[in-house]
């Protein structure tokens, strides 16, 4: 099945500063690597995502990145903002004939000191 | 707000107990999942449904149980708690054809 690393599990960087969360995957069926944003207490939101045809996509501060042949996708935040404070996590999804399947990374908890 | 709704929003139970998690999932989702996130861990996956069917199987306790409704909606039953079982349980429903999820509040329950 499919398996997702994800690094670094923690990161502290200073308001202003870029944050990069990097993960990696296993199945090379996988398609579809969403990122979701957790506040302390609150539900995973989406907040990018890429489907494997596309190498880039942007959203104001946000960017995420994609290597199919090397398996690994990034996220990175720009002049981040103490709001951006949160755990961070990406995922993989398979899809294809009776197969659908989201795995998680284990997420990543950023900090952005003011 | 996602559009999945699920209750109650906060439980508390003693060990042994049974308790019932509810959701709906939302309008003219088929597929249901659900999650375990215990204090200071990641998205467990538990289980997930498509229109009424068991379609794939994470790390569910063979002491919980879930299923879909033709109305779509989800139950997640937990039995014999023990204190370990003191989580946060989301449950998330996607168009599946695209992959995305939609995350409901989540259900605190804990166990003393």
């Amino acid at each position: 099945g499919e398996n997702v690393e994800q690094h670094p599990s923690t990161l502290s960087v200073q308001e202003g500063d870029s944050a990069v969360i990097k993960c990696t995957y296993s199945d090379s069926a996988s398609n579809y690597f969403p990122w979701y944003k957790q506040e302390l207490g609150k539900r995973p939101q989406l907040i990018i995502d890429i489907r494997s045809n596309v190498g880039e996509k942007k959203d104001q501060r946000i960017a995420v990145t994609l290597n199919k042949t090397a398996k690994h996708f990034s996220l990175h935040i720009t002049e981040t903002q103490p709001e951006d404070s949160a755990v961070y996590f990406c995922a993989a999804y398979t899809s294809g004939g009776s197969n659908y399947k989201l795995t998680f990374g284990k997420g990543t908890l950023l900090t952005v000191n003011p | 707000d996602s559009g999945v709704t699920q209750t109650p929003k906060h439980l508390i139970t003693a060990t042994g107990q049974r308790v019932t998690l509810r959701c709906s999932p939302r309008s003219g989702d088929l597929s249901v999942y659900w999650y375990q996130q215990s204090l200071d861990q990641g998205l467990q996956f538990l289980i997930q449904y498509y229109n009424g069917e068991e379609r794939a199987k994470g790390n569910i306790l063979e002491r919980f149980s879930a299923q879909q409704f033709p109305d779509l909606h989800s139950e997640l039953n937990l039995s014999s708690l023990e204190l370990g079982d003191s989580a946060l349980y989301f449950c998330a429903s996607s168009v599946e054809s695209t992959g995305e999820l939609f995350f409901g509040e989540g259900s605190r329950l804990t166990v003393l």
